[in-house]
């Protein structure tokens, strides 16, 4: 069983439109992140909740709107989409917000805006 | 803030070579620390951490030791082989609460040719 994972993992989309990112934990963890790789691949995080809530809030664009219907789940939803928000995403779960709790990666989801 | 600075790639080495891969960081508090493997076209997996000075992490014949005096957590292999060919991160975890995030290197790239 996948413990993270996303959906969808690769997706190709114009400029201007909306598009949703998936993320599903099987973990029992409480907290959920998503973190961007950029084309040279450098990894920064992006939103954390925990419990459904929202805990860390990265400087992103107003675009980009995370939602946890649940602890299991944290989408990421990006409206008007730009060239420059191509990119990987990852979503990523730990068993809380604790010093030293490994942090477990879904797969990715390349998005490609063009 | 916190900052993880490791070793510029790309790094190439014939198989069953030594590996080094430096990574020091800075921080306050008492940081947790990992190292995580990209291979191509996939998703992030941790490979080690440590949580405390001292501590080793150890795993598939990589070691990584937490240094607080040298500030320090290389990655370390006695005999690569041509599959450990990936980018290898390392990264640091705050000390935990509403702020507990990865902050990443910028990713060594190995390659390991036959």
């Amino acid at each position: 069983d996948t413990a993270v994972s996303q959906t969808p993992k690769y997706l190709v989309t114009q400029m201007g439109n909306d598009k949703s990112i998936k993320c599903e934990q099987n973990l029992g963890h409480d907290t959920m992140y998503w973190y961007k790789q950029d084309s040279k691949k450098f990894l920064k995080i992006m939103f954390s909740y925990n419990n459904k809530e929202l805990i860390i809030n990265e400087t992103v664009p107003n675009r980009f709107s995370p939602k946890s219907p649940d602890k299991a789940h944290l989408n990421l939803h990006i409206n008007s989409l730009e060239l420059g928000d191509s990119a990987v995403y990852f979503c990523a779960s730990s068993q809380g917000p604790n010093s030293g709790n490994t942090i477990y990666f879904g797969e990715g989801s390349w998005l490609t805006v063009v | 803030g916190n900052s993880v600075t490791q070793m510029e790639g790309p790094v190439t080495l014939s198989e069953e070579a030594f590996l080094t891969i430096n990574c020091t960081y800075t921080a306050t508090g008492y940081p947790s620390l990992f190292w995580y493997v990209q291979y191509p076209g996939e998703g992030l997996q941790l490979l080690l951490k440590a949580t405390k000075a001292d501590d080793k992490g150890s795993n598939k014949g990589f070691e990584a030791t937490y240094r607080k005096e040298t500030t320090s957590f290389h990655l370390e292999k006695g005999s690569v082989q041509v599959s450990d060919s990936a980018v290898y991160f390392c990264a640091l975890a705050n000390s935990g609460g509403s702020n507990y995030k990865l902050t990443f290197g910028k990713g060594t790239l190995l390659t390991v040719n036959p």
